[in-house]
């Protein structure tokens, strides 16, 4: 099956410490892109990625960073410089980045908690 | 970035037509109307989309104001796996700023036996 996966799905970590989420996907996207869940809110980008080895800050990058060395794979990294890092982080990816529709593709999220 | 404003919330008995309203005043000609849905801790799942004319799928319908300035979504017998969060998005279809989606708060949609 195509699709988006997202691991760990609960992630637990101690303040100070950095953090990488996973997102891998198959459909063969060439777009990809990270948002960040506060309870009771709509999703936030964080960062977004329209081809390999190339990614762009999306609304509040600050304290995080990602690497796209394959098309794949989108992972993003959650810095001690994140001050409030514990949410719902969802990646996503779409066909491509042009005009037209370009719904995206959503995986089932990794929900990040940091004592 | 356009806006959306979205009721909070809104109830349906299963088995009945619900209609989600949204409007967006400040639309532009190249922007589409996205809707997506999010069911509890998941990620959010397309529905639908259009630009101009109104639009049917399998999940739902969109009803798309002569002027553009807002768009219904319509579910023609809510069940109760339709309750989720739904969010209408304007996304600029030239491309701009990634193909980002600018997500709001949504509507609740609760959906009653």
């Amino acid at each position: 099956d195509g699709g988006i996966t997202q691991s760990p799905k609960y992630l637990f970590r101690k303040e100070g410490q950095n953090v990488t989420l996973s997102c891998e996907q198959n459909l063969n996207h060439d777009a990809m892109y990270w948002y960040r869940q506060d309870p009771g809110q709509g999703l936030r980008l964080i960062y977004y990625s329209q081809i390999v080895n190339d990614f762009q800050k999306g609304d509040i990058a600050e304290g995080y960073s990602v690497s796209r060395e394959k098309k794949e794979s989108f992972p993003l990294t959650v810095t001690s410089a994140q001050k409030n890092p514990t949410a719902f982080y969802l990646c996503a990816s779409s066909i491509g980045v042009g005009q037209g529709a370009r719904e995206q593709y959503f995986g089932p999220g990794t929900r990040l908690t940091v004592t | 970035d356009a806006k959306t404003t979205q009721p909070n919330s809104m109830e349906s008995n299963e088995e009945e037509p619900v209609h989600l309203p949204c409007n967006h005043s400040t639309i532009s000609g190249t922007d589409y109307i996205h809707w997506y849905r999010q069911l509890p801790s998941q990620g959010p799942e397309y529905v639908i989309h259009g630009l101009t004319s109104n639009v049917n799928n399998r999940m739902a319908s969109l009803a798309i104001a002569e002027d553009r300035k807002s768009s219904t979504l319509i579910l023609h017998r809510a069940t109760l796996r339709d309750a989720a969060v739904y969010y209408c998005i304007l996304r600029d279809g030239l491309g701009g700023g990634g193909n980002k989606l600018t997500f709001g708060t949504g509507t609740q949609l609760k959906v009653e036996l």
